[in-house]
């Protein structure tokens, strides 16, 4: 696609409840990165994807956090049970190769969780 | 530990003036430097870029950084600020471990007296 692509573009979701937020990347990026933007904690990096395998998952804050991502392509973060410090916009990002390439931003999903 | 340090969370300066926002970092090896710029409600946006070679970078919006090793510093610069420049501003250190991933600072809010 043209750009890196988000949704929904908002969740509001009830402690407890799991979520997931899709993140579909430029065509041809091999490359995918999550981030978490809060207020007080900045732009926090998650996880990241090389093709289909995540050699760094270093950020994902707890076992409630999980991403996947199939056929080099489309990546789902899947929060379960989620709690009220879970809130925060989540950003994806995608790059042709890796560190050498430039990392294009989506909108990010911005969730809140009552 | 790689970290980012952004002194400035809030910057103002008036139109026409000149800017510099400052970033220092911490990494054992030779950084990959980046400056992203983030408008309301939107993504990030890369405003430049180093990785080797001359330690002055152009950007994209009129925005130029410069590397100095010696000070840890990747300072970025504008000569004239538009009013259209007001929007929050992300040093970040990349190529850690060969991967892509970004390590951010904290983010310098920019506004732009008329």
């Amino acid at each position: 696609g043209a750009g890196v692509s988000q949704s929904p573009s908002n969740k509001v979701t009830e402690k407890g409840k799991d979520v997931e937020l899709r993140c579909d990347p430029i065509s041809g990026h091999t490359a995918l990165y999550w981030y978490r933007q809060s207020l007080g904690q900045g732009l926090e990096f998650l996880i990241y994807f090389q093709g289909n395998s995540a050699p760094d998952k270093s950020g994902l804050p707890s076992d409630r956090f999980s991403a996947e991502r199939t056929g080099g392509s489309v990546s789902t973060l899947t929060i379960q049970r989620t709690q009220q410090e879970d809130s925060a916009v989540y950003l994806c990002a995608s790059s042709l190769t890796g560190s050498y390439t430039e990392a294009f931003f989506g909108q990010g999903t911005r969730l809140t969780v009552v | 530990a790689q970290s980012v340090t952004q002194p400035d969370i809030h910057i103002t300066v008036s139109e026409g003036a000149s800017l510099e926002l400052r970033c220092n970092y911490s990494y054992g090896a030779t950084p990959y430097l980046f400056w992203y710029v983030q408008s309301p409600g939107q993504g990030l946006q890369l405003l430049l870029k180093y990785f080797s070679g001359d330690t002055l970078v152009q950007g994209i919006k009129g925005f130029e950084a410069e590397f100095k090793r010696s000070q840890s510093s990747f300072n970025l610069r504008k000569p004239s600020v538009h009013w259209s420049d007001a929007a929050e501003y992300f040093c970040a250190v990349g190529g850690i471990r060969g991967g892509g991933k970004l390590i951010f600072g904290q983010g310098t809010e920019l506004s732009v007296k008329p």
